[in-house]
């Protein structure tokens, strides 16, 4: 089992409406959970980091973390054509600064 | 904001020649160095954890002969690919960790090994 998993996609999703973008885990030791984005060919920018249960807002980001489920997901309202790109979960555990990367889902935002 | 000057951006060898990248944290200081591979339509994965003026830490699988880490300060890292072949080539990133900034990631080194 993949320590980070994620639905590789792709993922098509109209312009203006919800993406979702969904993450599990293996280790219920880990702590602190992000959210990068990647457009082709260049690194990752962080979106979001979350590291308590429940929901955490930032402007049309949305990241949920369940840990009792092992699950964190991403949420992109009003979505728009510049959030096509792989969104990558990372994941990182208690005393350890590694980050574990998910495979990343592709988005499509079609126009 | 942190920034992490990688460079360069793309280099081309030829097969059996070294490839120096380079991480430099350009107004913080990076305790720790994390150097990543990425091959087509794949996540990153973690090759080396540096630490400055220590040895690197590699992950199960990465030959530290071949893939040589520097860390000399704490606003440089090197990655050397020693000996490169065309399985070699990939995308190569470095981040850098601070207490204050968290995860910074360079810009990122596409290696083409012929």
């Amino acid at each position: 089992q993949k320590e980070v998993e994620q639905n590789s996609g792709p993922l098509s999703v109209p312009e203006g409406a919800i993406a979702s973008l969904n993450c599990t885990y293996s280790d219920r030791g880990s702590q602190s959970f992000f959210w990068y984005r990647q457009y082709s060919g260049k690194s990752p920018e962080l979106i979001m980091f979350i590291y308590s249960n429940g929901d955490k807002e930032d402007g049309r980001f949305t990241a949920q973390l369940n840990k009792a489920s092992q699950y964190v997901s991403l949420l992109i309202r009003d979505s728009q054509p510049s959030d096509s790109a792989t969104y990558l979960c990372a994941v990182t555990n208690f005393g350890n600064e590694k980050l574990t990367f998910g495979t990343g889902t592709r988005l499509t935002i079609i126009p | 904001g942190a920034v992490v000057s990688q460079h360069p951006s793309w280099v081309i060898c030829k097969s059996g020649t070294s490839v120096k990248i380079e991480c430099r944290s350009l107004d913080f200081q990076a305790t720790t160095m994390f150097w990543y591979r990425q091959f087509p339509k794949q996540s990153l994965m973690l090759m080396a954890t540096s630490n400055e003026g220590s040895k690197a830490t590699y992950e199960q699988g990465v030959e530290k002969d071949k893939f040589l880490i520097n860390h000399a300060s704490l606003t440089l890292s090197t990655l050397t690919v020693t000996s490169a072949h065309p399985e070699d080539s990939s995308f190569y990133i470095c981040s850098a960790s601070s207490s204050n900034y968290g995860y910074t990631f360079g810009s990122g080194t596409r290696l083409t090994v012929v």
